[in-house]
């Protein structure tokens, strides 16, 4: 597809279960962003892959969290263990380089019970 | 994490009224200004990224200006339409790596 597409759209699950979300950018692009929107906040960042270089991962908020690229294609963003707080719709973004604008899915929206 | 300020948190606007909102950020170690459009149900879309200290950028009845040595950048809107209610995002560049966003400008349109 032409835009930057997010599976699942919704995931609903139990507290205490592994989560995956999944992020195709748009092809070409190289930089890849994961954020997250916890109800009635702002975006907050997790991860960001720039091509090859290592990801700075500064965001992510524990250790149950986790995200992997191959090369400049899908990334995914694992959560093990989810919690409650974990609910939240997670945004991915790409973009062309490093003062491109960002190009954004429609992001997964999760709900932890 | 850094601290990047958006005000006003929300603004209700006549149809037809221009407007403008501010975004604040450290002017240590700039490297971008985004600014973001984001209607509800929908994803973020971009309207500008500005790189240089006195930049103005227009799009349609959108405009935008960046002053990096005070730290801040104006979104302008001119005789708002009810399309364009949204919340509406800077996001600071730091280096060549990623954004830190603020917590946007919810704006509505009444018609």
């Amino acid at each position: 597809g032409a835009g930057v597409s997010q599976s699942p759209s919704n995931k609903v699950t139990e507290k205490g279960k592994d989560v995956e979300l999944r992020c195709d950018p748009i092809s070409g692009h190289t930089a890849l962003y994961w954020y997250r929107q916890r109800l009635g906040q702002g975006l907050e960042f997790l991860i960001y892959f720039q091509g090859n270089s290592a990801p700075d991962k500064s965001g992510l908020p524990s250790d149950r969290f986790s995200a992997e690229r191959t090369g400049e294609s899908v990334s995914t963003l694992t959560i093990q263990r989810t919690q409650q707080e974990d609910s939240a719709v997670y945004l991915c973004a790409s973009s062309v380089g490093v003062t491109g604008e960002l190009f954004f899915g429609e992001g997964s929206r999760l709900t932890v019970l | 994490i850094l601290n990047v300020e958006q005000s006003p948190q929300s603004l209700h606007v006549q149809e037809g009224d221009s407007t403008n909102f501010t975004c604040s950020f450290p002017s240590s170690n700039f490297y971008a200004l985004h600014w973001y459009r984001w209607e509800t149900a929908k994803s973020p879309e971009a309207l500008f990224v500005m790189t240089l200290n006195g930049d103005e950028k227009k799009k349609g009845r959108i405009s935008a200006t960046l002053n990096t040595k005070e730290g801040y950048s104006y979104l302008y809107i001119k005789g708002s339409q009810p399309e364009d209610s949204a919340t509406y995002l800077c996001a600071l560049q730091t280096g060549a790596n990623n954004l830190f966003f603020g917590t946007g400008t919810r704006l509505t349109v009444i018609p």
